[in-house]
């Protein structure tokens, strides 16, 4: 089968990392993607990764280990800005995304 | 401002109306969708457009119909709903995730619809 788990929640200080994982099941494999989702706004695309690693936009970073179906979400130098919903999403080998429930993320000042 | 837009943002109806939402695409994508979002749970796909033909229709039930009269255009004709069809409805478009590219969604901002 097909699954993904993410936490359901998460707490942060402003000003601290954060790392948000995501770990998943799946027969075949063509990318993971990352989306950030603030309450009442549309999903926007965040990162996307198809080969083990990691890669780093500006205060974001998301890693992948195709080996242990594993991904996570590193966001740095927390702003208030960044509470929100993020969502993982898999793409399997025919091209259908397989979408995580999302991570609530909190920052307190 | 995504390139996508969604209309109307918020609907309220009864199980005995009929509405559609209408979704529009600036982008140039060959590819349009339809999500339902509800609360704690993951994005369910509804169907999949591309290039104006229905690719992807997951045992939807036919109170929901969509229609794509070309690649930048996109409804959701709705009739005799139910109560728990009140969920977030949101339209997305990409190219297509065989070609180059990631192949990433942009959403719009979603239709609330409510269903009493």
């Amino acid at each position: 089968g097909q699954n993904i788990d993410q936490p359901t929640e998460m707490t942060a200080t402003e000003g601290a990392i954060v790392q948000i994982n995501c770990t998943y099941q799946t027969s075949g494999f063509n990318g993971l993607f990352w989306y950030q989702q603030h309450a009442g706004e549309a999903p926007t695309f965040l990162s996307y990764n198809v080969l083990d690693g990691l890669e780093e936009k500006g205060r974001f970073s998301s890693f992948l280990s195709r080996s242990k179906g594993y991904s996570y979400l590193l966001l740095k130098e927390l702003q208030m800005k960044d509470s929100a919903s993020y969502l993982c999403a898999l793409r399997n080998s025919n091209y259908q995304l397989i979408w995580g429930a999302g991570t609530k993320l909190i920052i307190k000042p | 401002e995504t390139g996508v837009t969604q209309t109307p943002r918020h609907l309220v109806m009864g199980m005995t109306n009929k509405k559609s939402l209408k979704c529009e695409q600036h982008l140039g994508h060959n590819a349009m969708y339809w999500y339902k979002q509800s609360a704690k749970k993951p994005l369910e796909l509804m169907f999949v457009y591309s290039l104006e033909e229905r690719v992807e229709n997951n045992s939807v039930p036919s109170r929901f119909s969509p229609e794509c009269p070309n690649s930048s255009h996109l409804f959701l004709h709705l009739h005799t709903l139910q109560p728990e069809d009140s969920a977030l409805y949101l339209c997305a478009s990409s190219q297509s995730p065989t070609g180059d590219g990631a192949g990433e969604l942009f959403f719009g901002e979603g239709s609330r619809l409510t269903v009493l």
